[in-house]
């Protein structure tokens, strides 16, 4: 079945620094792949999406690009802020259910300190 | 400029008990989901409705779930006799169709707080 697979957290980063969250997939169709954060309280939000493969998703100063060939979607940012310490879900759409269901992983506790 | 809202935020039910968890999608949007967010865990799909219409149940975890959206607006997420293993944060999302908001996030769903279910 369709499943996304992402790394354990949580992630303990210093402001500024680098920030990588991975994220690999498995769909029988071809998917679309999604970034969804869920800050303190709040409702999950879509960070960043790509549709096809080699498509770059970005937003807020993070990216994610689409590799059809190591199944992978990987999140980045080049410098972290505090505000940026959230959980962050991998997920994925596939065009046989009619984009009417969102696979997510796990999700990646990220805490950024000053 | 209102959100999805559910309620009630937090629901403490003893076990064997009727619950009952409400969603209000935003204004005209035609989809709505319901997902199950279990603890440290990432949200699993439960059901989806198209208007009042549900196309998707495959989902719900056993014939205790039952989920109605009457008017294709306001949904409403009933568990009969509560088991500890419902416990769980209960999302509720919709989602314009395709062709309606941002052509960008088009298949975006809008996700609400969530309500925390808790079975003594």
């Amino acid at each position: 079945g369709d499943s996304v697979t992402q790394m354990e957290g949580p992630v303990t980063l210093s402001e500024e620094a680098f920030l990588t969250i991975n994220c690999t997939y498995t769909a029988t169709g071809y998917p679309s792949l999604f970034w969804y954060v869920q800050y303190p309280g709040e409702g999950l939000q879509l960070l960043l999406k790509a549709t096809k493969a080699d498509d770059k998703g970005s937003n807020k100063g993070f990216e994610a690009t689409y590799r059809k060939e190591t199944t992978s979607f990987h999140l980045e940012k080049g410098s972290v802020q505090v505000s940026d310490s959230a959980v962050y879900f991998c997920a994925l759409t596939v065009m046989n259910t009619g984009f009417q269901k969102l696979v997510f992983g796990t999700g990646t506790r990220l805490l950024v300190s000053p | 400029g209102a959100g999805v809202s559910q309620s009630p935020r937090y629901k403490v039910a003893k076990r064997g008990q009727d619950v009952a968890l409400r969603c209000d999608p935003i204004s005209g949007h035609v989809s709505l989901f319901w997902y199950q967010q279990a603890l440290g865990q990432g949200p699993e799909f439960l059901t989806y409705f198209q208007n009042e219409a549900q196309l998707d149940k495959s989902g719900l975890p056993s014939d205790r779930f039952f989920a109605e959206r009457p008017e294709g607006s306001v949904s409403t997420l009933k568990i009969q006799r509560t088991q500890q293993e419902d416990s769980a944060v209960y999302l509720c999302a919709s989602r314009p169709l395709p062709g309606q908001g941002l052509v960008l996030f088009r298949n975006e769903q809008f996700f609400g707080p969530g309500t925390r279910l808790t079975v003594l």
